[in-house]
């Protein structure tokens, strides 16, 4: 069965370094999107991406977030000048309509020190 | 905005017992979901609903969309069902969801 995969599993990192997560989608998707979960919190969203640009983005999307999908396949999220309060598992999703099931990849623990 | 409230936060379970989560939600939507988060982290999508119910194996899914009420039964629970259960919701145009914060279900043998 297809499935959405996400590398890497954990990244620890220095606050301030730049850090790209990706993930590739299931391959006919047409819907992908990005949300994190703090430890002992709730799923939050970030991003929504589709036919190649951002299509909907939260409040916690600000200027030091980007996504790209560079190839067709790899669909990614770049943090500019990470902060301690980035530290989460971040989860990248798609879909191949608006209103369809969505799956969800295994997660990228983030951990900023 | 809408807001998610699930019910109860935690809940523990004899192996056998059945179970019930609840979820409400303020402003009218067009689908409800039902996902599942292992302990190690991963999100499983069990059921999407607009309408009715659905069934999967031992899992249950119901919506009143009067009520903006929606439940998850889980019949006969087993120690593998241990998992937080989270609801979720359409939060904008595009799909993305928003979430509850979830059910932490535990189910001893």
């Amino acid at each position: 069965e297809p499935e959405v995969t996400q590398t890497p599993s954990h990244q620890v990192t220095q606050m301030g370094q730049e850090v790209i997560l990706r993930c590739v989608p299931i391959s006919n998707h047409l819907y992908f999107y990005w949300y994190r979960q703090i430890l002992g919190q709730k799923v939050e969203f970030l991003v929504s991406f589709y036919n190649n640009e951002i299509s909907e983005k939260s409040e916690i999307f600000d200027d030091q977030f980007s996504v790209e999908r560079p190839d067709g396949s790899n669909f990614t999220l770049k943090i500019r000048s990470t902060k301690l309060e980035d530290s989460a598992m971040y989860f990248c999703a798609s879909r191949w309509g608006r209103t369809d099931t969505q799956y969800f990849g295994p997660g990228t623990r983030l951990t900023v020190l | 905005k809408n807001e998610v409230e699930q019910s109860p936060q935690n809940l523990t379970a004899q192996e056998g017992e059945f179970i019930t989560i609840n979820c409400s939600y303020s402003v009218g939507i067009s689908a409800l979901h039902w996902l599942q988060q292992h302990p190690g982290g991963g999100i499983v999508s069990l059921f999407m609903l607009s309408s009715g119910k659905k069934k999967h194996g031992r899992l249950i899914a119901t919506i009143n969309i009067q009520e903006k009420h929606s439940s998850l039964h889980i019949t006969a629970s087993h120690p593998r069902d241990s998992a937080v259960y989270i609801c979720a919701v359409p939060g904008g145009s595009q799909g993305n969801l928003i979430f509850g914060k979830g059910t932490k279900l535990s189910v001893k043998p």
